[in-house]
């Protein structure tokens, strides 16, 4: 099946400072691609639909302003957490749709620990 | 989106067959049935989908009930590796392909 990979697997940051997340389609070119969040024991929530080449589209309650999207290709968006706080840690994980089946892949997620 | 329950887990003994239900009473028409399961630390891991037939794959099958209004993943042979969280979503054909993740089941598999 096709890959998508994330960047960094894990971080580690002090309270205040800003972290990128890159998600990478491997061998396939993703037009859309999606960022999931998950708390401990709880399910993936959906933050944003990032679409190449325009502005990302956020679900309710996520702050586009605090969570910044970008999908410059139709192999990379990345996702950078600004003025992170202890209360923004959590597993980042990204997906991309595959253009023949239609099914996402997602990404192993990136573990962000805000000290 | 149309709404599904699965039990929040279930245990099972290692090389014996899984059912994982999954109840969806108000599916549409248009809505595909997905199933994705996410071991430990890991991304979500695509297992299977279907609309109306029975579908089988090297992973699992998944039985739909001729109302649709249920489902059941079956794994042939359970493993210690299919000890994951599975999650059964509905993904409507025409809303684009985010997928909306409920609670799951977390499946444990004894030797």
């Amino acid at each position: 099946g096709a890959v998508v990979s994330q960047h960094p697997s894990w971080v580690i940051c002090k309270s205040g400072t800003s972290v990128k997340i890159e998600c990478r389609s491997l061998d396939f070119q993703a037009t859309t691609m999606f960022w999931y969040r998950q708390f401990p024991k709880q399910s993936l929530m959906l933050m944003a639909t990032s679409n190449e080449g325009s502005k990302a589209t956020y679900e309710q309650g996520v702050e586009k302003d605090k969570f910044l999207i970008n999908h410059a290709s139709l192999t990379l968006s990345t996702l950078t957490v600004t003025s992170a706080h202890p209360e923004d840690s959590s597993f980042y994980i990204c997906s991309a749709r595959g253009l023949d089946t239609g099914e996402l892949f997602f990404g192993e997620g990136s573990r962000l620990t805000v000290l | 989106d149309a709404k599904t329950t699965q039990p929040n887990s279930m245990e099972s003994n290692e090389e014996e067959p899984v059912h994982l239900p999954c109840n969806h009473s108000t599916i549409s028409g248009t809505d595909y049935i997905h199933w994705y399961r996410q071991l430990p630390s890991q991304g979500p891991e695509y297992v299977i989908h279907g609309l109306t037939s029975n579908v089988n794959n090297r992973m699992a099958s998944l039985a739909i009930a001729e109302d649709r209004k249920s489902s059941t993943l079956i794994l042939h042979r359970a493993t210690l590796r299919d000890a994951a969280v599975y999650y059964c979503i509905l993904r409507r054909s025409n809303s684009g392909y985010a997928l909306n993740f409920g609670k799951g089941t977390s499946l444990l598999v004894t030797p």
